[in-house]
């Protein structure tokens, strides 16, 4: 069965405290591997698409990377309006995504 | 550019009822699907639609169903609501008919937040 984790569930940094998320999956066939950020009540914002070991993408602050059994979130000197819920996600064989539970980052001034 | 819409925003149902909620895609975009997301969880996956035509489903009941429309909205239906159908439902958005490289990326709408008392 296609699997999904994220640890860890949540997460509380101080501002500039640099830290990593981590995503764990155990999928066959895997498509590629998506990160988002969710505000609360709100649908999930695309950050990054990674598609093969080794490949690594950056966004201002973050920087996504990826193995073959796991993808890090790293998160470089963090500011409180990074505060959210980071999903991690697998498309596996055909177009089905698998989610995590993801991890509730709070960032404090 | 718009993105994903979504309506309404919220909705309180029921026991029973049945609902119909619906989503417009991002421009551009041919495919969509729909996602059930409770309190605390990551998003799950409920189905897919692709030419008007269910591509895929995940692990929910027939009281779940959808269609999509010529010009690639949808709309998400729920029979015999029950409790545990209480969740926000996400729609998101992707091209199918496109280059590889964007296929795979999905854009999600605002949601739906259904209550059911």
């Amino acid at each position: 069965e296609d699997q999904v984790t994220q640890s860890p569930e949540a997460l509380r940094l101080q501002e500039g405290e640099s830290s990593s998320l981590n995503c764990s999956y155990t999928v066959s066939g895997l498509r590629g591997l998506f990160w988002y950020r969710q505000d609360p009540g709100k649908g999930p914002e695309f950050l990054f698409t990674l598609y093969s070991a080794g490949e690594e993408k950056e966004k201002e602050r973050l920087k996504a990377t990826l193995t073959k059994k796991e993808s890090f979130l790293h998160i470089t000197a963090p500011k409180p309006e990074d505060s959210a819920t980071y999903l991690c996600a697998v498309q596996v064989s055909g177009q089905n995504f698998v989610f995590g539970p993801g991890t509730r980052l709070s960032v404090l001034p | 550019d718009a993105g994903v819409t979504q309506s309404p925003t919220h909705l309180i149902k029921t026991r029973g009822q049945q609902v119909t909620l619906r989503c417009s895609p991002k421009s551009g975009h041919d495919t969509v699907s729909w996602y059930q997301q409770a309190l605390g969880q990551g998003p799950q996956f409920i189905f897919q639609y692709y030419e008007e035509e269910e591509r895929q489903r995940g692990n929910f009941p027939d009281r779940f169903s959808g269609h999509q429309f010529p010009n690639y909205s949808s709309e998400l239906n729920v029979n015999a609501l029950l409790l545990g159908d209480s969740a926000l439902y996400l729609c998101a958005s992707s091209l199918t008919s496109g280059r590889a490289v964007m296929r795979n990326e999905q854009f999600f709408g605002p949601g739906t937040r259904l209550t059911v008392l």
